[in-house]
């Protein structure tokens, strides 16, 4: 059973827009939930994370909202840029165990 | 080191031979991770490591598959008779307490 589910799968966003990505989780034990950005050849980084005792998180154009009784999460990148081009996973973990991960979102900012 | 280090980053190896990646975590992160990405896909997870022990191993896809980690540190991932479908990239992830991951790089298994 998928833990974590994301959507979409690709994006294609137009630069200065705003890219919208979702997840949602099954388990309520789950207290963090992190965002990764994957360019290709390289290792997920982490982008930005939230618990669950807040509702938004944001840093500088990234910003997580969090819904704890629907059980979403998603990321909002503002005033995209090319730069932005990449792959985002979603995840989520209980008390630093392991993480699930979503299943990617190819996220393509044209100029 | 300042990240965690994978190698070798690519290898490419015959069918049936075995293949040893090797993962070298941040110093001081107590847990380590291994997951597999094939092309264009999302984080398979392979085998989590606190410390020397490994609590989950649920992720290996076969008997074929095996990891080890020494002195809290340096972790191994074999496979063995490496098949056509092995082919992927070998990412390793170290953490501390739940801070959340930092990955390596990973290495670039082909299998020909």
């Amino acid at each position: 059973q998928q833990q974590v589910k994301q959507s979409p799968q690709s994006l294609i966003v137009q630069k200065g827009g705003i890219s919208i990505i979702n997840c949602a989780y099954e388990n309520t034990a789950f207290d963090y939930f992190p965002w990764y950005q994957q360019f290709p050849g390289k290792g997920p980084a982490l982008l930005i994370a939230i618990r669950p005792d807040v509702s938004e998180k944001k840093e500088g154009r990234f910003t997580i909202s969090f819904n704890k009784s629907a059980k979403q999460f998603s990321l909002h990148i503002m005033d995209s840029q090319p730069g932005d081009s990449a792959t985002y996973f979603c995840a989520a973990s209980k008390a630093g165990n392991q993480f699930y991960f979503g299943t990617g979102t190819s996220l393509t900012v044209i100029p | 080191g300042a990240g965690v280090s994978q190698s070798p980053s690519n290898k490419v190896t015959e069918k049936g031979k075995d293949v040893e990646l090797r993962c070298d975590p941040i110093s001081g992160h107590t847990a380590l991770y291994w997951y597999r990405q094939s092309l264009g896909q999302g984080l398979e997870f392979l085998i989590y490591f606190q410390g020397n022990s490994a609590p989950d191993k649920s992720g290996l896809p076969s008997d074929r598959f095996s990891a080890e980690r020494t002195g809290g540190s340096v972790s191994t991932l074999t496979i063995q008779r490496t098949q056509q479908e092995d082919s992927a990239v070998y990412l390793c992830a170290s953490s501390f307490a739940n801070y959340g991951y930092t990955f390596g790089s990973g290495t670039r298994l082909t299998v020909v």
